[in-house]
């Protein structure tokens, strides 16, 4: 397909792990990218991995990147309320454009 | 407080009004954008201004029309709207380029009604 897709919801509960999906489009996009948008807010950048990388840790979040798939994941351990969001997964292109996806709402339960 | 401001965050207008959004970025970015949030849609990107040029009009019909006097400023001009058109609008700067990581900074968006 021609957009970055993902799945649009993921509930979990408060504690669990949670962890989202992406496959994206252009095998040479240099950066991927997880952006987080909480409610009534814009986007913002959550953490990105260059493409050379099979993953990146940084604290209680876990990128990973399958080049040979186009896949792309982000797991967020110990889920908290306040990780409730919508995270939306984006690569950019040679022309420094970003495609993003649909976006998947995290609803954290207690 | 992303450093990018956008104004009004809510607008509900008829399909003969004219209005516009802003959007105002503290930055020293020198690339503005302008996206579309749709539910259960891909964010779309509608267009690109560098140095105040524009370099990207991903086919978005002339109902709406954007304009950058410089490069801290942009608006997005609304006339003669669809209700199909309601949507969060969401504006975003970068560096040149994108700069180092190719990061955008977006602002809260306006969310936009069209009866």
């Amino acid at each position: 397909g021609e957009d970055v897709e993902q799945s649009l919801f993921l509930s979990v509960r408060e504690g669990d792990s949670s962890v989202i999906n992406c496959t994206y489009t252009d095998s040479s996009s240099t950066y991927l990218y997880w952006y987080k948008q909480e409610p009534g807010a814009g986007l913002q950048l959550l953490t990105y991995i260059f493409s050379n990388m099979d993953m990146k840790q940084d604290q209680r979040l876990t990128v990973l990147l399958n080049k040979k798939d186009k896949h792309l994941s982000l797991r967020i351990a110990d889920t908290q309320t306040g990780d409730s969001a919508i995270y939306f997964c984006a690569e950019v292109h040679n022309d420094y454009k970003l495609s993003f996806g649909a976006g998947t709402t995290v609803t954290v339960r207690a | 407080e992303t450093g990018v401001t956008q104004t009004p965050r809510h607008l509900v207008m008829g399909m003969t009004n004219k209005k516009s959004l802003k959007c105002e970025q503290h930055l020293g970015h020198n690339a503005m954008y302008w996206y579309k949030q749709s539910a259960k849609k891909p964010l779309e990107l509608m267009f690109v201004y560098n140095f105040k040029e524009q370099t990207e009009n991903n086919s978005v019909p002339s109902r709406f029309s954007p304009e950058c006097p410089n490069s801290s400023h942009l608006f997005l001009h609304l006339h003669t709207l669809q209700p199909e058109d309601s949507a969060l609008y969401l504006c975003a700067s970068s560096p040149p380029r994108g700069g180092a990581t190719g990061e955008l900074f977006f602002g809260e968006g306006s969310r936009l009604t069209v009866l």
